[in-house]
């Protein structure tokens, strides 16, 4: 079935050190929207990207969306030890349905 | 309530049991949904309701799961003949309006079960 891929499954870094994820699919994707779920936690929504090539910026996060609206990041520049969480990307393959599928995220870890 | 409600958390039952799961959308959202949730993995689509209807079911594994949202508010997910397969954490989550009107999805806290 259709499906979003994120890459990498894990990453570990230093204090500091920036971070980004990917979420490819080999269809186009008509919205994608990052979530972030803490360890223990449930998925809490981030942003929504809509339009090709768009970029979007929340403090030291910025999102993007391809320009064929196949894939988006996740860059996370100089990581504190409250990023610490899995992020996942999400989205709608068809606006007529109701179901959002979510990849199965990029897990981070931050050594302090 | 501020947020999804969702009850029980934790839920252990024996293969075979049956078991209901209850949700408590966010006030005045009249999309709601549930996923399922297994370790390491992302959300699974479950079903979607728009209002009191089931507007998209197509994410139920069979016909042991069933769920109902009656009077458009609260929700409950039903799982007959559990099997251990079963077990996973099944989140709800609500939004203000549907897919189409893409918003963000709010997410309760999630029922854990466990089915021995």
């Amino acid at each position: 079935g259709q499906q979003v891929m994120q890459i990498p499954q894990y990453q570990h870094v230093q204090e500091g050190e920036d971070f980004t994820t990917y979420c490819n699919s080999s269809t186009t994707l008509s919205n994608i929207q990052w979530y972030k779920q803490r360890p223990g936690g449930h998925p809490v929504f981030l942003i929504q990207l809509v339009k090709s090539g768009e970029v979007k910026k929340q403090k030291r996060l910025t999102f993007q969306f391809g320009e064929a609206k196949k894939n988006s990041s996740l860059h996370i520049t100089a990581t504190q030890t409250t990023d610490v969480g899995t992020y996942f990307c999400a989205t709608l393959f068809n606006t007529n349905a109701g179901k959002s599928t979510f990849g199965d995220g990029t897990t981070l870890t931050v050594k302090p | 309530g501020a947020g999804v409600s969702q009850t029980p958390s934790n839920k252990v039952t024996e293969k075979g049991k049956y078991v209901e799961l209850r949700c408590d959308p966010i006030s005045g959202h009249t999309a709601l949904y549930w996923y399922r949730q297994s370790l390491g993995q992302g959300p699974e689509f479950l079903i979607y309701f728009q209002g009191t209807g089931a507007a998209d079911d197509s994410g139920l594994p069979n016909d042991r799961f069933f769920a109902v949202r009656p009077e458009g508010s609260v929700s409950t997910l039903k799982i007959q003949r559990t099997e251990r397969g079963d077990s996973a954490v099944y989140l709800c989550a609500s939004s203000l309006n549907g897919p189409l009107n893409t918003g963000e999805l709010f997410f309760g806290e999630g029922s854990r079960l466990t089915v021995l």
